[in-house]
């Protein structure tokens, strides 16, 4: 167990829906990053948040924002949802003193 | 732009025999990071180690080995004596060390290679 938690741990919705993940980094991580595994594209990152700010931004959609709150609580919204965003989505946090990574088991969004 | 390569997709070993992960970057950094990480059957990406472009010193940790060559741009991974718990897709990463203390921002995933460890 890393200690970051993510739900929903599973969601099927339709194209043109929006969704809500969530992700609560381990006790005292205050930063937060997304990336997006899928078949088509691998690996990639979307965006990270320090302290409830913006600190880096990879690869992500217009249709996608993220957010990180005041408790270090961190969500991705998924907008407009095509077939192609159906992917497993990861949370991680950073440890502050080593930088290792934690990242949470997953969010598996399934758009049909 | 960086790239990270994992030629090797899929890889079976029956258990107790050596394995050798390949992974091969490009990057017009000079200073950067390099990453493994494990994804067991459960799903979650599991840290196995950091290194950084200035450090070309091999490290061993348990039945875990990684060999750095800066000349041919290849950070390769060594499990000696494999076991059914290796099993997983193992990741080498990228990521560029300018502006950041652990290279954790963007980090550049390779296709990952797939590892079956046979009892």
């Amino acid at each position: 167990d890393s200690g970051v938690t993510q739900t929903p741990k599973h969601l099927i919705t339709a194209t043109g829906q929006r969704v809500t993940l969530r992700c609560s980094p381990r006790s005292g991580d205050l930063s937060v990053y997304w990336y997006q595994q899928s078949l088509d594209q691998g690996l990639q990152f979307l965006i990270q948040y320090y302290n409830g700010e913006e600190r880096a931004k990879g690869n992500i959609l217009e249709r996608f924002s993220a957010q990180q709150f005041p408790d270090l609580h961190s969500e991705l919204n998924l907008s407009s949802l095509e077939l192609g965003d159906s992917a497993l989505y990861f949370c991680a946090s950073s440890e502050l003193n080593t930088g290792e990574l934690f990242f949470g088991e997953g969010s598996r969004l399934t758009v049909l | 732009a960086q790239k990270v390569t994992q030629a090797q997709t899929e890889i079976s070993v029956v258990e107790k025999e050596d394995v050798t992960l390949d992974c091969v970057y490009e990057t017009r950094d000079t200073t950067y990071y390099l990453f493994w990480y494990k994804q067991p059957p459960s799903g979650e990406l599991v840290f196995l180690i950091r290194r950084n472009s200035f450090d070309e010193q091999n490290e061993i940790s348990g039945r875990y080995s990684w060999n750095f060559q800066k000349s041919t741009s290849s950070f390769n991974f060594t499990i000696t004596a494999s076991q059914v718990v290796d099993s997983a897709v193992y990741f080498c990463a990228l990521s560029e060390a300018v502006g950041s203390n652990f290279g954790n921002e963007k980090l550049t995933f390779g296709t990952g290679t797939r590892l079956t460890i046979i009892p």
